[in-house]
């Protein structure tokens, strides 16, 4: 079965900080997309990235980076210098057959 | 390009009554897709749509729940009788046919 688990429920860092989100992953397809995405306050789900599973190179965006392994099962996301509005809840997904599975979530506090 | 709307944003109403929520998918996904998140969990699919026919709608409460998607374009999804356990915020989300979907505002039921 498909399970993603985030184990960081709530992690609270000053700004300018690095932050680094864990992601561990199921599954028993060799095929599959891994994502991230951002949940602000207003409650939108915002996507950040995908990585498919042959990709294993990891990815830089700004502040953002993703360290894929699939080795491990993990799919880390980076937050560099963080900021005030980095503040958020941040969800790994798994999806499998157009279909996701989202870890619990971890909360991030930035503090100024 | 417009994104995933969604109506109501809040709503408000006692256990045993009946509720709808309508879904507009942005223009040309052909998937369409409704999640339940409760507080503190990660969304959890209830029901997935290809145009007007459902794919998956093995975790949908079918005793209470049922979700349509007429002429292939917006959704509604109706719980009837809601529970207590029904509060949660919906998400819908639509595709192309790729991995990537594009979330909504999500509707933030409580039901007391």
């Amino acid at each position: 079965a498909q399970k993603v688990t985030q184990a960081q429920t709530e992690i609270s860092v000053v700004e300018k900080e690095d932050v680094t989100l864990d992601c561990v992953y199921e599954t028993r397809d060799t095929t599959y997309y891994l994502f991230w995405y951002k949940q602000p306050p207003s409650g939108e789900l915002v996507f950040l990235i995908r990585r498919n599973s042959f990709d294993e190179q990891n990815e830089i965006s700004g502040r953002y980076s993703w360290n894929f392994q699939k080795s491990t099962s993990s799919f880390n996301f980076t937050i560099t210098a963080s900021q005030v509005v980095d503040s958020a809840v941040y969800f790994c997904a798994l999806e499998y057959g157009n279909k996701l599975v989202f870890g619990a979530g971890t909360i991030l506090r930035v503090k100024s | 390009e417009a994104g995933v709307a969604q109506s109501p944003r809040y709503k408000i109403i006692e256990k045993r009554q009946s509720v709808a929520f309508w879904c507009n998918p942005i223009s040309g996904h052909a998937t369409l897709y409704w999640y339940q998140q409760i507080l503190g969990q990660g969304p959890k699919l209830l029901i997935q749509f290809q145009n007007n026919g459902v794919v998956d709608d093995s975790q949908l409460p079918k005793d209470r729940f049922s979700a349509e998607r007429l002429k292939g374009v917006d959704s509604t999804l109706k719980i009837q009788p809601a529970k207590l356990e029904d509060s949660a915020v919906y998400l819908c989300a639509s595709s192309l046919p790729s991995p990537e979907q594009f979330f909504g505002p999500g509707t933030r039921l409580t039901v007391l």
